[in-house]
């Protein structure tokens, strides 16, 4: 398979643990988005990432939420404390580069439940 | 303030009839992406247009860039069951600033 992954799918956490959610872009993609969406909403853009540099994270809340593509391995947008409205989906996209139109190849979420 | 106001929010029609969804705003778009979201899934994406007056068709999906590039149409005829989903549109700005979507059209189509 060679799109965007991520995982896990689901994930369930008590108030003030951590969440990590992890994406691994389409092969020769170098352009990693992670953005959220509630129910019933649209997709609210977080954080643009290239290896190793945050290029854009004015959609990301500044406490609490990191994100990070390091030179080997999968995105990661980590959540620290979280609290119950922190639940919803997340998403990663992928995209090859400057070349491009602003297309964006999707993977299939990360569900996050704050009990 | 949502940059893009996509309507009707909700449609539901029958199987065969035909419909039209907009995405508009006050801002000029370098361009413009159509997506398709099913339940539990991520957006797939349908089309870009890039050039004001566009017009492309992907079967029975006609999309279509406004002439000042700050709005876009999906018109789908003859629509059927399995065009039920999420329709989100999304512009980019300028270069590779991100993507910004709209909060969707909810589409069912009943048998």
């Amino acid at each position: 398979n060679a799109g965007v992954m991520q995982n896990p799918r689901h994930l369930v956490r008590r108030r003030g643990q951590e969440a990590r959610l992890r994406c691994s872009p389409m092969k020769g993609h170098s352009h990693v988005y992670w953005y959220r969406q509630l129910p019933e909403e649209g997709l609210k853009f977080m954080v643009y990432l290239q290896k190793e540099n945050i290029i854009d994270e004015s959609g990301m809340p500044k406490e609490r939420f990191s994100a990070e593509f390091p030179k080997e391995g999968p995105s990661i947008l980590r959540i620290q404390q979280v609290v119950r409205g922190d639940s919803a989906a997340y998403f990663c996209a992928s995209s090859p580069g400057r070349e491009n139109t602003g297309e964006l190849f999707f993977g299939e979420g990360s569900r996050l439940t704050v009990l | 303030t949502q940059l893009l106001e996509q309507s009707p929010q909700f449609l539901s029609i029958q199987e065969g009839e035909n419909l039209t969804v907009y995405c508009n705003s006050s801002s000029v778009f370098s361009s413009l992406q159509w997506y398709r979201q099913e339940p539990g899934e991520g957006p797939v994406l349908l089309v870009t247009v890039v050039t004001g007056g566009e017009v492309k068709k992907l079967k029975r999906l006609t999309f279509q860039f406004g002439d000042a590039r700050k709005d876009s149409s999906l018109h789908i005829t003859a629509a059927q069951p399995g065009d039920t989903g999420l329709y989100l549109c999304a512009g980019g700005l300028r270069g590779n600033t991100p993507l910004v979507f709209g909060k969707g059209t909810r589409l069912s189509v009943i048998a």
